[in-house]
């Protein structure tokens, strides 16, 4: 099993659309996770940290769910400008060096 | 906002040969890192780098491969004999080491083995 799963997409979505992406983990001791946005063949950029009590950054909401293991990224009223692959990531609580470990990404395209 | 710096931007070499790909992490930063992304594949950790040594290490980063903090501001990855399989888009990253799990990545060296 992968150690981060994410359907690799691609999403295609009209402009304002509300698109969810899903993640799951394989190692109950992950301890932090994180989206990450990656344009093409650009290094991938930190868009937010999630918590298990879900936190949203404007039109981005996260949220987690330990007990299925299980993290998902919601974005309202997509711009052009969301067109990327989003990068689902976590930290193992054992790896001391906070080493990540990413899943392979969901593209989104947002169309006008 | 401070930068992690890669050069250089593209790298081509032909197989066997020695390449060396260099970083300068953000000053201040303490936790050192390459990864890399093989074209169409996922994000794939290959070392971390603390205190002056190596602290975590992939099954990627084989004996082909090393580091290198020489001068306590660049940080090199050198693959002594590369493979066609070692092209990819190699990323350095830096972190602080209190505070924050973010990691910043640096732009990026493509790599490509002939």
């Amino acid at each position: 099993r992968k150690e981060v799963e994410q359907d690799p997409g691609p999403f295609n979505v009209p402009e304002g659309a509300t698109v969810a992406f899903n993640c799951t983990y394989s190692n109950s001791a992950s301890q932090s996770f994180f989206w990450y946005r990656q344009d093409c063949r650009k290094e991938p950029k930190l868009l937010m940290s999630v918590y298990s009590s879900g936190n949203e950054d404007g039109r981005f909401t996260a949220q987690l769910n330990r007990a299925s293991q299980y993290i998902s990224l919601l974005i309202r009223d997509s711009k052009l400008s969301d067109s990327a692959t989003y990068l689902c990531v976590v930290n193992i609580l054992w790896s001391n060096t906070g080493k990540l470990i990413f899943g392979q990404g969901t593209t989104l395209q947002v169309k006008p | 906002e401070p930068e992690v710096t890669q050069t250089p931007s593209h790298q081509v070499t032909q197989m066997g040969q020695e390449v060396i790909l260099h970083c300068v992490p953000i000053s201040n930063h303490l936790y050192f890192y390459w990864y890399r992304q093989i074209l169409g594949q996922k994000v794939e950790f290959l070392v971390s780098f603390y205190n002056n040594e190596i602290s975590e290490k992939s099954e990627i980063f084989d004996d082909q491969f090393s580091v290198e903090r020489p001068d306590g501001s660049n940080f090199t990855l050198k693959i002594r004999s590369t493979k066609l399989e070692d092209s990819a888009m190699y990323f350095c990253a830096s972190r602080p080491g209190t505070g924050t799990e973010k990691l910043f990545f640096g732009s990026g060296t493509q790599l490509s083995v002939l």
